[in-house]
């Protein structure tokens, strides 16, 4: 239990074209999904936290523009780079946090694979 | 806001041995979820052990088992019979408690890149 995928686990696009990344838990519903950031050899930098219905919130610094998110269902958030530049490259990694109780532990995050993207 | 210190950047354990990774940090709450995660070169962050704060007992899952040491702030990951398998990267994070601004935020440590040697 609690797996989360996460696709495209690669994508390399265009300076100035837009990319989504897609999170979804596979077998838990998820109140609440994160996106991080992690840098080579760096820790992950969580980017916003995503609620279900609502408008994400994002981390100090973190334009909102750009980084587009979307919780529509409990199983599901998408990320949408706009209009991405080089700086963007990175290794996107979304979680979701296990909403009920049960073997799966309460209140605990499980990753995606993760997203590797290059903007050329 | 909370801080998670791992101060081992690296760390190294012959095959089969036991290997201790240090994380300290720093909360004024009282109530708290504490884990360790690690990330293998597939970079996939794969949860190891957790750890509630209300609990004195100390979380224990197969080969890995933490010395949680609440007054000190300490959250040790003792890994027993070390395997190749066990190369990573280990990342300690803290959790607030489920009220707030920040509820179930991970606040992440900067990692111990564990190498298990042949």
């Amino acid at each position: 239990g609690a797996v989360v995928s996460q696709h495209p686990s690669r994508v390399i696009c265009k300076s100035g074209t837009s990319v989504k990344i897609e999170c979804r838990s596979l077998d838990f519903q998820a109140t609440t999904m994160f996106w991080y950031r992690q840098f080579p050899k760096q820790s992950l930098m969580l980017m916003a936290t995503s609620n279900e219905g609502s408008k994400a919130t994002y981390e100090q610094g973190v334009e909102k523009d750009k980084f587009l998110i979307n919780h529509a269902s409990l199983t599901l958030s998408t990320l949408t780079v706009t209009s991405a530049h080089p700086e963007d490259s990175s290794f996107y990694i979304c979680s979701a946090r296990v909403r009920y109780r049960g073997s799966l532990g309460v209140d605990t995050q499980y990753f995606g694979p993760g997203t590797r993207l290059t903007v050329l | 806001a909370q801080t998670v210190t791992q101060s081992q950047p690296e760390m190294s354990v012959q095959e089969a041995e036991t290997v201790t990774l240090s994380c300290t940090y720093d909360t004024s709450e009282n109530n708290y979820y504490l884990f360790w995660y690690k990330q293998p070169p597939s970079r996939q962050m794969i949860l190891v052990i957790r750890q509630e704060a209300y609990k004195q007992q100390n979380a224990t899952e197969n080969r890995f088992s933490v010395n949680f040491q609440k007054a000190a702030k300490s959250f040790s990951l003792k890994i027993s019979d070390s395997q190749l398998g066990d190369t990573a990267m280990y990342f300690c994070a803290f959790m607030k408690p489920p009220s707030g601004a920040g509820s179930y935020q991970l606040t992440f440590g900067k990692g111990t890149k564990l190498s298990v040697i042949p």
